[in-house]
């Protein structure tokens, strides 16, 4: 049980493109998600918190209308990347707390990686 | 602040050795340290995990050990094996809901 899968696993785009990274709880609801980022040989880096039904809420220095997170039903978070440059290439990782009752525990999700040319 | 520090950065073993990773966390309100396996280009996999009402948790060759007093809590890996080779990251659960991650420790078993 608490199977996290993402789409795409990987992604290329060009610089001023949009890209969009799903996020699926396969065995379970989930009213909330995480969204982390994690650069090369470093840790993860918590973005944003993704709550079904209501307005994400965005860690310290992250832009909101860069990354745009639709957490529309209980088991998917969209994460949407606009106007892609560069520095956004990264790997982005989904989590989400097994039920509804824990909110401490969390699985991942196998991971983005998106490359901007 | 929120803060996790986590020691060593590299850890190189032989196999059958016993391995040691140790964190530290900033907020004695904390009540949550799970430990994560990143192996390349995957996601985190949660490996075990402790809760501030126990001091010692033990699964197979993986054990976790938590002081609350001294903040402080530490991955025992013992028996190790080529396949335990890979980025071991701790974590805290702070009051704001926020899983915070340590800065990684790197694991080579060497047959």
């Amino acid at each position: 049980g608490a199977v996290v899968s993402q789409h795409p696993s990987w992604v290329i785009c060009k610089s001023g493109t949009s890209v969009k990274i799903e996020c699926r709880s396969l065995d379970f609801q989930a009213t909330t998600m995480f969204w982390y980022r994690q650069f090369p040989k470093q840790s993860l880096m918590l973005m944003a918190t993704s709550n079904e039904g209501s307005k994400a809420t965005y860690e310290q220095g992250v832009e909101k209308d860069k990354f745009l997170i639709n957490h529309a039903s209980l088991t998917l978070s969209t994460l949407t990347v606009t106007s892609a440059h560069p520095e956004d290439s990264s790997f982005y990782i989904c989590s989400a707390p097994p039920g509804l009752a824990v909110t401490d525990t969390q699985y991942f999700g196998p991971g983005t990686r998106l490359t901007v040319l | 602040g929120e803060n996790v520090e986590q020691h060593p950065s590299t850890l190189s073993v032989q196999e059958g050795d016993s391995a040691v990773i140790k964190c530290t966390y900033s907020d004695s309100a904390s009540n949550y340290f799970p430990w994560y396996k990143q192996e390349l280009g995957k996601g985190p996999q949660l490996i075990i995990d402790i809760r501030s009402n126990v001091g010692e948790k033990k699964d197979q060759r993986i054990a976790v050990t938590l002081n609350k007093t001294a903040k402080h809590f530490s991955l025992h890996i013992t028996e190790t094996q080529p396949e335990d080779s890979a980025v071991y990251f701790c974590a805290a659960h702070f009051i704001t809901d926020k899983l915070i991650f340590g800065t990684g420790t790197r694991l080579q078993v060497f047959p």
